[in-house]
């Protein structure tokens, strides 16, 4: 398996500011995935980070608006930018491992944007 | 287009009642299917892989079997502690991305 950790946890945000969601792995991972989950909704992919490149976004998602740093093998941060109440969701983390290739999550971050 | 549809949304069993969750895909070349549990408030727990039709696992009370179409999560004398989502999610060849199911929240009473 593998050990994942987010921070924050949670967090309360005003309108039209930013933040910033911190995933940092136990050993190193080529791939990294982050993923929304809207109220009552299942996971929906917002993009792939991989080390050394540019992180690959999903139609819907744009990198203004969800920038992602993944600036060695075990850390990336994901930003949440000009929030509106429509972006109050979780926000997980994720990577891929093992010879199963299997997935595993972060705790996520539950955002709620007033 | 890959998709995943899970049934029924959401199931009440009495504590003891065996029942199954059911998740019918449809992938352009399958290269995993996965099963996950997820509590309130926490990340999605790893359950099962399934690779190839015919294909069955089991942990503890559940137990995972997959044909070319459906995936079904067997609960076998459920407890209250296997309360939870479970979702349900494919990859394609092409890809090493996941596509979720909307997941069944399953509720069991003692």
């Amino acid at each position: 398996s593998a050990v994942i950790s987010q921070k924050p946890s949670r967090d309360i945000c005003q309108r039209g500011t930013s933040l910033t969601i911190q995933c940092q792995v136990d050993s190193q991972v080529t791939m990294m995935f982050w993923y929304r989950q809207q109220p009552g909704q299942s996971l929906t992919l917002i993009a792939t980070a991989n080390q050394g490149s540019e992180a690959t976004y999903e139609s819907g998602f744009v990198i203004d608006k969800f920038p992602i740093s993944r600036p060695n093998l075990t850390f990336s941060t994901l930003t949440v930018s000009n929030m509106s109440p429509e972006d109050s969701s979780i926000y997980l983390c994720s990577v891929l491992r093992g010879r199963a290739e299997t997935q595993y999550f972060g705790p996520g971050t539950r955002l709620l944007v007033l | 287009e890959d998709q995943v549809t899970q049934s029924p949304e959401a199931l009440r069993l009495q504590e003891g009642e065996s029942s199954s969750l059911n998740c019918s895909y449809t992938v352009s070349g399958l290269r995993g299917l996965f099963w996950y549990r997820q509590d309130p408030g926490k990340g999605p727990e790893f359950l099962f892989t399934l690779y190839s039709a015919g294909e069955e696992k089991e942990k503890e009370r559940l137990k995972a079997t997959l044909t070319k179409k459906e995936s079904f999560l067997h609960i076998t004398a459920p407890k209250p502690e296997d309360s939870a989502t479970y979702l349900c999610a494919v990859r394609a060849y092409n890809t090493d991305k996941l596509i979720f199911g909307t997941g069944t929240r399953l509720q069991v009473f003692p």
